[in-house]
C-alpha cells in the first residue's frame, strides 16, 4: 500500500489570495493525480501531475488557476489562485504505486474554503 | 471519453440486512478496471472492491461482493449484513487498462448510505 500525507487538512482562506497543497508520498508513484470535490458532489480530475515536465489539465482547468508541481517520484503541489468563494471545495490527490497499480491511494483531503 | 452512472443518489439499508448499489458505465474500451469506494464523514477514499474487466468472476471481499456484467456494463455493489460503519457515500470508479493502467479515475456521482440501527 501507500501512506500519503496531504497538508493542509482544511483552512479558511481570503478571497483574491493562493494556497497550495502539497502531497507527499512514502513510496515511488509512478502517477500522481489532483482532484476537486465540490460540496456534496463527486471527484473531478483537474490534471495529472508529471515528474519532471508540466502537469496535463483537464477541460475546464488552467495552470494559471490551478499550478502544480512534481519535482520527485513521491512530493507534489497543487495551488489554488486568486481563490474566490467557487473554489471552495474539497482538494485530493491520489497517486499510483510502482507495482501496485491497480489500485489508486488517496489523501486524506484538503476541504478549503473561501471567503 | 467513459462516463459512469449511479442512478441512486441516496439509500437505507436496516442493520444486519443486504442492500445492492447499482452502477452503470459507459466505454468502448474491452480491457478496464472498476471499483468502488467508500468516502465516510472524515473524507478519506477507501478502497472497497476491485474487478478486473478480463476477469469473469466476480469480486468478493468479506461482505462486499459485485455483479459484474460486462456485456451489459453494469458493475453493482452487494453489501450483506449490514453494519453501522457501512454508512458512507460510495462512488463507482472506471479506470482504463491503457498505458499499462496509468490512467486516472472516472467517478460516479455517488450513492449516499444509510444504515438504520
Amino acid at each position: 500500500s501507500a501512506v500519503i500525507s496531504q497538508k493542509p487538512s482544511r483552512d479558511i482562506c481570503q478571497r483574491g489570495t493562493s494556497l497550495t497543497i502539497q502531497c507527499q508520498v512514502d513510496s515511488q508513484v509512478t502517477m500522481m493525480f489532483w482532484y476537486r470535490q465540490q460540496p456534496g458532489q463527486s471527484l473531478t480530475l483537474i490534471a495529472t501531475a508529471n515528474q519532471g515536465s508540466e502537469a496535463t489539465y483537464e477541460s475546464g482547468f488552467v495552470i494559471d488557476k490551478f499550478p502544480i508541481s512534481r519535482p520527485n517520484l513521491t512530493f507534489s503541489t497543487l495551488t489554488v489562485s486568486n481563490m474566490s468563494p467557487e473554489d471552495s471545495s474539497i482538494y485530493l490527490c491520489s497517486v499510483l504505486v510502482r507495482g501496485l497499480n491497480t489500485e489508486a491511494f488517496f489523501g486524506q483531503g484538503t476541504r478549503l474554503t473561501v471567503v | 471519453a467513459q462516463t459512469v452512472t449511479q442512478s441512486q443518489p441516496e439509500m437505507s439499508v436496516q442493520e444486519a440486512e443486504t442492500v445492492t448499489l447499482s452502477c452503470t458505465y459507459d466505454t468502448s474500451e474491452s480491457d478496464y478496471y472498476l471499483f468502488w469506494y467508500k468516502q465516510p464523514p472524515s473524507r478519506q477514499m477507501i478502497l472497497v472492491i476491485r474487478q478486473e474487466a478480463y476477469k469473469q468472476q466476480n469480486a468478493t471481499e468479506n461482505r462486499f461482493s459485485v455483479n459484474f456484467q460486462k456485456a451489459a456494463k453494469s458493475f453493482s455493489l452487494k453489501i450483506s449484513d449490514s453494519q453501522l460503519g457501512d454508512a458512507a457515500m460510495y462512488f463507482c470508479a472506471y479506470r482504463s487498462a491503457l498505458f499499462s493502467g496509468n490512467t486516472p479515475l472516472v467517478f460516479g456521482k455517488g450513492t449516499r448510505l444509510s444504515v438504520i440501527a
